[in-house]
C-alpha cells in the first residue's frame, strides 16, 4: 500500500519560497499522476497542480507563476516550490496520487505558516 | 476554470437518518466526479469516483449518482462515524477544482 509523507519548513516569513517534498514508499510511482493540494484553517481544498513521471505538469492558473512542480524518481521524492510567500499561503499542504478517478491516496499533510 | 457548488453547506442530522448532499458544476463534467469524506485534522478520503463507483472498503450505505452537471452524495444510514466533511471535484480538466465542502454535523 502505497504511503506519501511531506516535509519541510513549518514556518516561513513573507516573500521566501516555499520548499516541500513528498516521499512516496510501498509502491511505485509510474503511470500515476502526483498532486498537491493546500487547505487553509477552516477553508475549503485547493488544488495546486500536478506531475507525472514523464515531467509532464499542469498548474492552477491562480498559482502558475509562483509553482514549480519536480520529481525525482531515483529518490522517488516529489517537491513543491511556491516561491514569494504571503499570509495568504499559510495552509496544510497535502500531497496525493490520483488521475481521471480521484485521488486515492494522501500524504498526512504538513503545516506551513507564513509570518513576520 | 470548472466552478463545483455543493449544497447545503451544512446539515445536522442524527444517526440513522438518510441524508443527501448535491454538487453542481458550472458546465458538463460527463461522470468525472469524485466524492471525498474529510475529518478533522485529517487528510481526506477518497469514496466515490467516476460519479457513481464506490471506492475499494467504502462502506455500501455511500452512493453517488449524477453525470452531466448534477450530482449526488448519498448516506442511506448515517452512522457515527459520518460526521465529517465532505467535498466534491471534478476530475474531467485542469484545473482541479473542489466543491466548498458540505459539514454534517450531529442533530
Amino acid at each position: 500500500q502505497v504511503q506519501l509523507q511531506e516535509s519541510g519548513p513549518g514556518l516561513l516569513k513573507p516573500s521566501e519560497t516555499l520548499s516541500l517534498t513528498c516521499t512516496v514508499s510501498g509502491d511505485s510511482i509510474s503511470n500515476f499522476y502526483w498532486s498537491w493540494i493546500r487547505q487553509p484553517a477552516g477553508k475549503g481544498l485547493e488544488w495546486i497542480g500536478r506531475i507525472n513521471t514523464s515531467g509532464s505538469t499542469n498548474y492552477n492558473p491562480s498559482l502558475k507563476s509562483r509553482v514549480t512542480l519536480s520529481l525525482d524518481t531515483s529518490k522517488i521524492q516529489l517537491s513543491l516550490k511556491l516561491s514569494s510567500v504571503t499570509a495568504a499561503d499559510t495552509a496544510v499542504y497535502y500531497c496525493a496520487r490520483g488521475g481521471l478517478w480521484g485521488l486515492d491516496s494522501w500524504g498526512q499533510g504538513t503545516l506551513v505558516t507564513v509570518s513576520s | 476554470d470548472i466552478q463545483m457548488t455543493q449544497s447545503p453547506s451544512s446539515l445536522s442530522a442524527s444517526v440513522r437518518d438518510r441524508v443527501t448532499i448535491t454538487c453542481r458544476a458550472s458546465q458538463s463534467i460527463s461522470s468525472y466526479l469524485t466524492w471525498y469524506q474529510q475529518k478533522p485534522g485529517k487528510a481526506p478520503k477518497l469514496l466515490i469516483y467516476g460519479a457513481s463507483t464506490l471506492q475499494s472498503g467504502v462502506p455500501s450505505r455511500f452512493s453517488g449518482s449524477g453525470s452531466g452537471t448534477d450530482f449526488t452524495l448519498t448516506i442511506s444510514s448515517l452512522q457515527p462515524e459520518d460526521f465529517a466533511t465532505y467535498y466534491c471535484q471534478q476530475t474531467y480538466n485542469t484545473p482541479r477544482t473542489f466543491g466548498q465542502g458540505t459539514k454534517v454535523e450531529i442533530k
